[in-house]
């Protein structure tokens, strides 16, 4: 069965602090691994993975893909309160080729 | 562009009513899909179209019909709305399944139904 587990599930920091989120993948077929911010509202894109190795980075984030290990990390340095969200891993792939979405991991970013 | 939308926001139904929640994209994308979003469980996908006239089952189709008549248009019908279909349901377009162009997913804003 294709699955996507992301770690921690929450998670509270302080304005400042560097975090790092996990996201782990056995998918079929694997194609790209995306992460998405979601706030109050629609999931919003922030990066697409399909190659081992390569930083992909937008200001304090950061994104890196390790296809041998079957995993991706999100990095935010300097937090701020703004970044107070659910950050969701999905992986394309599986046998339609659809994304796969983890349970995301809500980080709190305290003042 | 208007990108994704969808109607209405919020729904209030009873058990064994149903209805249909709709979703228009504006940006020609031929991927369509419709998910859903419980505490703890992340999305999960209903039903999905890579074309006009082409749909297919997702991870949780059960009490859930598609049509696509247009490319437009990708509306999701609710045949006899029970409490377990609560939840926060969101569409998404994109230019293709497989993403040849390294376009992502656009989600609509969502609708939050109740079922009582």
């Amino acid at each position: 069965e294709d699955k996507v587990v992301q770690s921690p599930l929450s998670l509270v920091v302080h304005e400042g602090d560097t975090v790092t989120l996990n996201c782990s993948y056995e998918v079929t077929n694997f194609r790209s691994l995306l992460w998405y911010k979601q706030e109050k509202k629609a999931p919003t894109f922030l990066f697409m993975l399909t190659s081992s190795g390569i930083e992909k980075k937008s200001g304090r984030l950061s994104s890196i893909l390790d296809k041998k290990e079957l995993f991706s990390i999100l990095n935010i340095t300097a937090t701020q309160t703004g970044d107070s969200a659910v950050y969701l891993c999905a992986a394309k792939g599986g046998s339609q080729g659809n994304l796969i979405f983890g349970k995301g991991t809500k980080l709190s970013v305290k003042p | 562009n208007a990108g994704v939308t969808q109607t209405p926001k919020f729904q209030v139904l009873k058990t064994g009513q149903s209805m249909t929640l709709q979703c228009a994209q504006d940006m020609n994308h031929e991927y369509m899909s419709w998910y859903r979003q419980d505490p703890g469980m992340g999305l999960r996908l209903i039903h999905y179209s890579v074309g006009a006239g082409i749909t297919d089952q997702g991870e949780v189709p059960n009490g859930y019909n598609v049509s696509r008549s247009t490319t437009e248009d990708f509306p999701l019908r609710l045949l006899s709305a029970a409490p377990s279909q609560t939840s926060v349901y969101f569409c998404a377009s994109s230019y293709d399944r497989g993403g040849s162009r390294g376009e992502t997913q656009y989600f609509g804003p969502g609708t939050r139904l109740l079922v009582l």
